[in-house]
């Protein structure tokens, strides 16, 4: 059974970085899908952060590509997530998914991490 | 504002069958896919590209696709439906995804 963890800070200054990663149990970080991030604001929608597969190169949402970096680390078998100069507009629940490259749909997601943005 | 379109809020009595639409000009060219999410909770898979349905969903719900809207229907709504459901899918220019604002569903 496939099965995602994302892990990483739960408080983050105003102006730092957010880091967060995304272990992959039950299956290759190589595998053809394509490793993504997913966020959720308090109260708000979901919003398609990024996405990596391997050997490819990251695509990201063009309103955080400023900031943002995603990889993949074969070694571990994980991918992470970068975001620069982070504002309380950051705040939200930060979620990894992983979808297929035919007949795209996320059908495996971590369970959640809250990350607040604040001093 | 997201480049996919979905009413705020729909409601359905119990068993009845509802609609959950989903516009955008993407849509005419990319499949769509569907997610349920109840409060507290990941979101879950529950529509992807043609027509298709991970395992473990009931087969009450279906997606369809006509011009630049995509639709989820679920025909015979049970209490357990009610949920927020999302619609997802690449942008105009295939060069990023969108999620749509959101339906909230509830069963009357």
């Amino acid at each position: 059974q496939v099965q995602l963890q994302e892990s990483g800070p739960g408080l983050v200054n105003p102006s730092g970085t957010l880091s967060l990663i995304c272990d992959v149990s039950g299956d290759s970080i190589n595998s053809d899908y394509y490793w993504t991030w997913v966020r959720q604001p308090p109260g708000k929608g979901l919003e398609w952060i990024g996405e990596m597969s391997h050997g490819g190169s990251p695509t990201y949402n063009p309103s955080l590509k400023s900031r943002l970096s995603i990889s993949v680390d074969e070694s571990k078998n994980q991918f992470s997530l970068n975001l620069s100069s982070v504002t309380a507009g950051d705040t939200a629940v930060y979620y990894c998914a992983r979808a297929g490259f035919n007949s795209y749909g996320m059908d495996v997601w971590g369970q959640g991490t809250s990350v607040t943005v604040s001093s | 504002s997201s480049e996919l379109t979905q009413d705020p809020r729909v409601s359905v009595a119990l068993g009845q069958t509802v609609r959950i639409t989903c516009q955008g000009d993407s849509l005419r060219k990319y499949y769509v896919s569907w997610y349920q999410q109840k409060p507290g909770q990941a979101p879950k898979l529950v529509m992807y590209g043609k027509n298709f349905r991970p395992s473990g969903i009931p087969d009450r719900f279906s997606g369809s696709r006509s011009g630049s809207t995509a639709s989820l229907t679920i025909t015979g709504a049970q209490g357990e439906d009610e949920a927020d459901y999302y619609c997802h899918s690449r942008d105009i220019t295939a060069t990023y995804r969108v999620f749509g604002g959101g339906t909230k569903l509830t069963v009357l």
